[in-house]
Protein backbone atom coordinates (compact mmCIF):
# COMPACT_ATOMS: atom_id res chain seq x y z
CA UNK A 1 0.00 0.00 0.00
CA UNK A 2 0.97 3.76 0.29
CA UNK A 3 1.12 6.10 2.66
CA UNK A 4 1.36 9.93 2.29
CA UNK A 5 1.70 12.12 5.25
CA UNK A 6 1.46 16.57 5.03
CA UNK A 7 0.53 18.76 7.60
CA UNK A 8 -3.42 19.18 7.78
CA UNK A 9 -3.10 23.11 7.61
CA UNK A 10 -0.32 25.86 8.01
CA UNK A 11 -0.61 29.75 8.17
CA UNK A 12 2.35 32.25 7.54
CA UNK A 13 2.51 35.84 6.49
CA UNK A 14 2.14 37.60 3.54
CA UNK A 15 5.86 38.35 1.60
CA UNK A 16 7.32 35.61 3.77
CA UNK A 17 8.82 31.62 3.12
CA UNK A 18 6.80 28.87 3.79
CA UNK A 19 7.87 24.93 3.67
CA UNK A 20 4.79 22.32 2.89
CA UNK A 21 6.61 18.70 3.93
CA UNK A 22 5.41 15.57 2.86
CA UNK A 23 6.60 12.23 3.45
CA UNK A 24 5.42 8.69 2.02
CA UNK A 25 5.77 5.21 1.60
CA UNK A 26 5.45 3.38 -1.14
CA UNK A 27 6.45 0.74 -3.71
CA UNK A 28 8.04 0.70 -7.26
CA UNK A 29 8.02 4.53 -6.63
CA UNK A 30 8.25 6.74 -10.16
CA UNK A 31 7.61 10.34 -9.27
CA UNK A 32 5.77 12.87 -7.12
CA UNK A 33 3.80 15.65 -8.08
CA UNK A 34 2.78 19.36 -5.98
CA UNK A 35 -0.69 20.28 -7.36
CA UNK A 36 -2.72 23.79 -5.72
CA UNK A 37 -6.58 23.67 -5.29
CA UNK A 38 -7.67 26.80 -4.31
CA UNK A 39 -11.29 26.15 -2.50
CA UNK A 40 -14.34 25.29 -4.49
CA UNK A 41 -11.98 24.99 -7.59
CA UNK A 42 -9.91 21.93 -9.44
CA UNK A 43 -6.08 21.10 -8.73
CA UNK A 44 -4.08 22.47 -10.71
CA UNK A 45 -0.41 21.03 -11.34
CA UNK A 46 2.14 22.83 -9.96
CA UNK A 47 5.49 20.85 -10.17
CA UNK A 48 7.36 17.05 -10.66
CA UNK A 49 9.85 15.52 -9.53
CA UNK A 50 11.26 12.19 -10.19
CA UNK A 51 15.26 12.54 -9.38
CA UNK A 52 16.83 13.98 -5.89
CA UNK A 53 17.22 17.33 -5.81
CA UNK A 54 15.47 20.98 -6.20
CA UNK A 55 13.28 21.87 -9.34
CA UNK A 56 12.73 25.83 -8.99
CA UNK A 57 9.61 27.50 -10.95
CA UNK A 58 9.34 31.36 -10.79
CA UNK A 59 8.56 31.51 -6.36
CA UNK A 60 7.41 27.96 -5.93
CA UNK A 61 10.28 25.46 -5.18
CA UNK A 62 10.18 21.27 -5.14
CA UNK A 63 12.63 19.50 -3.33
CA UNK A 64 12.88 15.21 -3.47
CA UNK A 65 14.93 12.74 -1.49
CA UNK A 66 13.87 9.09 -2.49
CA UNK A 67 15.98 7.47 -0.05
CA UNK A 68 14.25 9.95 2.59
CA UNK A 69 10.93 9.43 1.34
CA UNK A 70 10.51 13.09 1.71
CA UNK A 71 9.93 15.61 -0.68
CA UNK A 72 8.45 19.64 0.09
CA UNK A 73 6.93 22.32 -1.53
CA UNK A 74 8.76 26.04 -1.08
CA UNK A 75 6.94 29.03 -1.55
CA UNK A 76 8.57 32.36 -1.89
CA UNK A 77 7.11 35.91 -1.76
CA UNK A 78 4.19 34.78 -0.05
CA UNK A 79 0.99 36.37 -1.59
CA UNK A 80 -2.82 36.28 -0.23
CA UNK A 81 -3.89 34.46 -3.85
CA UNK A 82 -1.46 31.60 -2.62
CA UNK A 83 -3.97 30.76 0.17
CA UNK A 84 -5.06 27.65 -0.82
CA UNK A 85 -4.62 23.47 0.16
CA UNK A 86 -1.69 22.38 -1.48
CA UNK A 87 -1.98 18.31 -2.42
CA UNK A 88 1.47 15.87 -2.84
CA UNK A 89 1.18 12.68 -5.22
CA UNK A 90 2.97 9.97 -5.30
CA UNK A 91 3.60 8.04 -9.05
CA UNK A 92 3.66 4.34 -8.35
CA UNK A 93 4.66 2.02 -11.06
CA UNK A 94 1.91 -1.04 -11.50
CA UNK A 95 1.66 -3.76 -13.49
CA UNK A 96 -0.80 -1.90 -16.62
CA UNK A 97 1.11 1.04 -15.69
CA UNK A 98 1.11 4.54 -13.27
CA UNK A 99 -1.21 4.95 -10.27
CA UNK A 100 -1.14 8.64 -8.70
CA UNK A 101 -2.46 8.46 -5.36
CA UNK A 102 -2.78 11.82 -3.65
CA UNK A 103 -2.08 12.63 0.21
CA UNK A 104 -4.83 14.82 2.37
CA UNK A 105 -3.56 18.05 1.31
CA UNK A 106 -2.19 21.09 3.37
CA UNK A 107 -4.47 23.84 3.43
CA UNK A 108 -2.16 26.94 3.99
CA UNK A 109 -3.73 29.85 4.91
CA UNK A 110 -1.83 33.58 4.42
CA UNK A 111 -2.49 36.68 6.39
CA UNK A 112 -1.45 40.44 5.96
CA UNK B 1 -5.34 27.07 -23.53
CA UNK B 2 -6.85 23.52 -23.84
CA UNK B 3 -9.21 22.61 -20.53
CA UNK B 4 -10.90 19.47 -19.72
CA UNK B 5 -14.77 19.80 -20.12
CA UNK B 6 -17.12 18.47 -17.43
CA UNK B 7 -21.02 18.62 -17.54
CA UNK B 8 -22.89 18.91 -15.20
CA UNK B 9 -21.03 21.81 -13.08
CA UNK B 10 -24.10 20.87 -10.59
CA UNK B 11 -26.54 17.98 -9.89
CA UNK B 12 -29.25 18.12 -7.06
CA UNK B 13 -31.14 14.76 -7.15
CA UNK B 14 -32.94 12.06 -4.94
CA UNK B 15 -31.68 8.71 -3.99
CA UNK B 16 -32.24 5.47 -6.21
CA UNK B 17 -32.18 8.08 -9.22
CA UNK B 18 -29.87 7.57 -11.49
CA UNK B 19 -26.87 9.86 -12.15
CA UNK B 20 -24.54 10.59 -15.39
CA UNK B 21 -21.40 12.50 -15.11
CA UNK B 22 -19.33 13.60 -18.79
CA UNK B 23 -16.21 14.49 -19.20
CA UNK B 24 -14.62 16.07 -22.31
CA UNK B 25 -11.18 15.11 -22.18
CA UNK B 26 -7.83 17.13 -23.87
CA UNK B 27 -7.39 16.50 -27.32
CA UNK B 28 -4.25 14.27 -27.64
CA UNK B 29 -3.98 13.13 -23.82
CA UNK B 30 -4.34 8.91 -23.81
CA UNK B 31 -5.56 8.90 -20.43
CA UNK B 32 -8.30 9.57 -18.65
CA UNK B 33 -9.10 10.01 -14.93
CA UNK B 34 -12.55 9.97 -12.67
CA UNK B 35 -11.59 10.70 -9.29
CA UNK B 36 -13.96 11.61 -6.00
CA UNK B 37 -13.58 14.33 -3.48
CA UNK B 38 -15.03 14.47 -0.08
CA UNK B 39 -13.95 16.12 3.42
CA UNK B 40 -13.39 13.28 4.95
CA UNK B 41 -11.40 10.82 1.93
CA UNK B 42 -9.76 13.75 0.18
CA UNK B 43 -9.23 12.83 -3.42
CA UNK B 44 -9.99 9.63 -4.28
CA UNK B 45 -9.23 7.53 -7.49
CA UNK B 46 -12.20 5.77 -9.25
CA UNK B 47 -11.34 4.72 -12.59
CA UNK B 48 -8.10 4.87 -15.08
CA UNK B 49 -8.45 4.62 -18.50
CA UNK B 50 -5.37 4.50 -21.21
CA UNK B 51 -6.33 4.56 -25.41
CA UNK B 52 -10.01 4.06 -23.71
CA UNK B 53 -9.14 0.98 -21.77
CA UNK B 54 -10.18 0.73 -18.44
CA UNK B 55 -7.06 -0.37 -16.29
CA UNK B 56 -8.17 0.06 -12.99
CA UNK B 57 -11.65 0.59 -11.53
CA UNK B 58 -10.50 -0.62 -8.22
CA UNK B 59 -11.37 2.24 -6.00
CA UNK B 60 -14.87 2.47 -7.57
CA UNK B 61 -17.58 0.37 -5.90
CA UNK B 62 -18.81 -2.08 -8.54
CA UNK B 63 -22.88 -2.70 -7.44
CA UNK B 64 -23.79 0.56 -8.47
CA UNK B 65 -20.50 2.52 -10.62
CA UNK B 66 -19.81 2.41 -13.60
CA UNK B 67 -16.82 4.20 -16.40
CA UNK B 68 -16.89 4.07 -20.23
CA UNK B 69 -15.02 5.84 -23.01
CA UNK B 70 -17.67 5.17 -25.52
CA UNK B 71 -14.77 7.31 -27.78
CA UNK B 72 -11.63 9.25 -27.57
CA UNK B 73 -13.72 12.55 -26.82
CA UNK B 74 -16.42 11.49 -23.97
CA UNK B 75 -15.84 9.79 -21.06
CA UNK B 76 -18.76 8.93 -18.65
CA UNK B 77 -19.43 8.00 -14.71
CA UNK B 78 -22.74 6.72 -13.97
CA UNK B 79 -24.52 5.86 -10.31
CA UNK B 80 -27.42 3.77 -10.75
CA UNK B 81 -28.81 3.86 -7.92
CA UNK B 82 -27.67 6.58 -6.11
CA UNK B 83 -27.11 6.93 -2.35
CA UNK B 84 -26.88 10.02 -0.01
CA UNK B 85 -23.27 8.59 0.63
CA UNK B 86 -22.22 9.52 -3.06
CA UNK B 87 -22.64 12.90 -2.30
CA UNK B 88 -19.19 14.51 -3.39
CA UNK B 89 -17.26 16.07 -6.07
CA UNK B 90 -16.86 14.27 -8.76
CA UNK B 91 -13.23 15.01 -11.07
CA UNK B 92 -12.12 14.19 -14.28
CA UNK B 93 -8.76 14.62 -15.47
CA UNK B 94 -6.53 13.88 -18.46
CA UNK B 95 -3.03 13.34 -19.28
CA UNK B 96 -0.25 12.49 -22.06
CA UNK B 97 0.62 9.55 -20.49
CA UNK B 98 -0.01 8.31 -17.03
CA UNK B 99 3.71 9.54 -15.87
CA UNK B 100 2.60 13.30 -16.86
CA UNK B 101 0.70 15.99 -15.01
CA UNK B 102 -2.93 15.45 -14.94
CA UNK B 103 -5.33 18.42 -16.07
CA UNK B 104 -8.73 18.13 -14.09
CA UNK B 105 -11.81 19.69 -15.44
CA UNK B 106 -14.43 21.97 -12.66
CA UNK B 107 -15.82 19.25 -11.41
CA UNK B 108 -19.63 18.35 -10.65
CA UNK B 109 -20.65 18.58 -7.60
CA UNK B 110 -23.28 16.21 -7.02
CA UNK B 111 -25.91 15.77 -3.86
CA UNK B 112 -27.66 13.12 -3.28
CA UNK B 113 -30.83 13.66 -0.81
Amino acid sequence: GQNIDQPTEMTATEGAIVQINCTYQTSGFNGLFWYQQHAGEAPTFLSYNVLDGLEEKGRFSSFLSRSKGYSYLLLKELQMKDSASYLCAVLSYMEYGNKLVFGAGTILRVKS
Amino acid sequence: DARVTQTPRHKVTEMGQEVTMRCQPILGHNTVFWYRQTMMQGLELLAYFRNRAPLDDSGMPKDRFSAEMPDATLATLKIQPSEPRDSAVYFCASGRDDNQPQHFGDGTRLSIL
